[in-house]
Formats: C-alpha cells, structure tokens, sequence
C-alpha cells in the first residue's frame, strides 16, 4: 500500500542552523501539506502546496520557513535559522485532489526536531 | 477561529470496555469532521469522517456521529481491543476554500488485556 514517507525519524540541531526535512509523498498525489505539533499541545497546520506554489501558509509560517519540491518525489520542509520552539514532530501530508472532503489527507510518520 | 476541544488523556481502559473520547468544535459554517489514529511508529491514519450534521462515521468498530446542536463529534467503541492502543485526533475543516485540518491535542488510549 502506497504511503507517505518522512527523513529522518529524529533530527537534533543547534540554535541558529538550518534543517531541511524531507518527506516523499504518494506518487499520484498533487497537493502536499506540513503540519506540526510541539509537544503536549494540538497538531497545527503550516503551509500547503500545489502546483509548484504555496496556496496556504498559516502565521507560524514565517521567512524562516521554505518548502520545495525539488524533484518529482521529494517534498522539504526547510528551516534556515532553528528558535528553541522550533522544537516539534513535523508531519508531511499529500493528497491527490483539494477537496478533503472527499480527498484523504495521507500522513507521514513524522520526524521529530530537538533543537538545542 | 476554528478550534478542537478533545478529552484530556491518557485514556487506559480494559478490553472489551466501552470506550468514548469526547470532541467538540468550533468553527465557521459547516465543517467536515475527521478522527484520525496514530499507531506507535506510523502517521496520522483517517479513522472516520462526517462531512454534514447527523451524518454517522464509522470504520473498525469505532462510531462517530456529526452533532451539529452540541457541536460535538464524540469517538465511541463498545468493545475495545488491545490493538485500539494509539492517539486518537479530532480534526475539522471548514469548508470555505481551504483545506487545512484543524486538530485536537490528541487522545492516548492505552488497552490493557
């Protein structure tokens, strides 16, 4: 069964570096989606893209915050200066169409990012 | 906004329990509503969904009903088992052009035998 995947499991960093998350989402797929959750509190969505673009960003989404489709596999999730609340699970989602009622949003497992 | 309000866990039952994980919203309109489940290891799995009010979901033994005058979409299993052992979200989306999930903080249920 095809699924979402997600690079790495866990990645540790230092305040100030960059970090790129990676994620591949399921081949037929066109709309692609990272959602994070810091500890204890809800899982909060990021941003969406579709078609090479951006469609949605919400306020955490801010200039230190870039998404890529760098090939057709690959989706990633960059930060280029990591805050200590930068600290979360960071969860990749796809879906094939836009309408969610009817098109379900697939997961990853999440990589999980301690930013010391 | 739009908003989640699930129960507090964790959540630890006996086998064959009857099991509720309480959900309310908040949100504009009339939104679609989702339980995913995440298994130790996996992603965030679409249990059910409701996409109007008294609209009844239901996948695995799990039952959820859209209840549009309590505003509420409360997770419910008569039996449960311990592979149901897993974080269960509340999510909505609202339906207005976007679509982005709004979730819950996420429910651990834990079923000992």
């Amino acid at each position: 069964e095809p699924e979402v995947t997600q690079t790495p499991s866990h990645q540790v960093t230092q305040m100030g570096q960059e970090v790129i998350l990676r994620c591949v989402p399921i081949s037929n797929h066109l709309y692609f989606y990272w959602y994070r959750q810091i500890l204890g509190q809800k899982v909060e969505f990021l941003v969406s893209f579709y078609n090479n673009e951006i469609s949605e960003k919400s306020e955490i989404f801010d200039d230190q915050f870039s998404v890529e489709r760098p090939d057709g596999s690959n989706f990633t999730l960059k930060i280029r200066s990591t805050k200590l609340e930068d600290s979360a699970m960071y969860f990749c989602a796809s879906s094939v169409g836009q309408v969610a009622s009817y098109n379900e949003q697939f997961f990853g497992p999440g990589t999980r990012l301690t930013v010391l | 906004g739009n908003s989640v309000t699930q129960m507090e866990g964790p959540v630890t039952l006996s086998e064959e329990a009857f099991l509720t994980i309480n959900c309310t919203y908040t949100a504009t309109g009339y939104p679609s509503l989702f339980w995913y489940v995440q298994y130790p290891g996996e992603g965030l799995q679409l249990l059910l969904k409701a996409t109007k009010a008294d609209d009844k979901g239901s996948n695995k033994g799990f039952e959820a009903t859209y209840r549009k005058e309590t505003t509420s979409f409360h997770l419910e299993k008569g039996s449960v088992q311990v592979s149901d052992s897993a974080v269960y979200f509340c999510a909505l989306i609202s339906n207005f052009g976007n679509e982005k999930l709004t979730f819950g903080t996420g429910t651990r249920l834990t079923i000992i035998p």
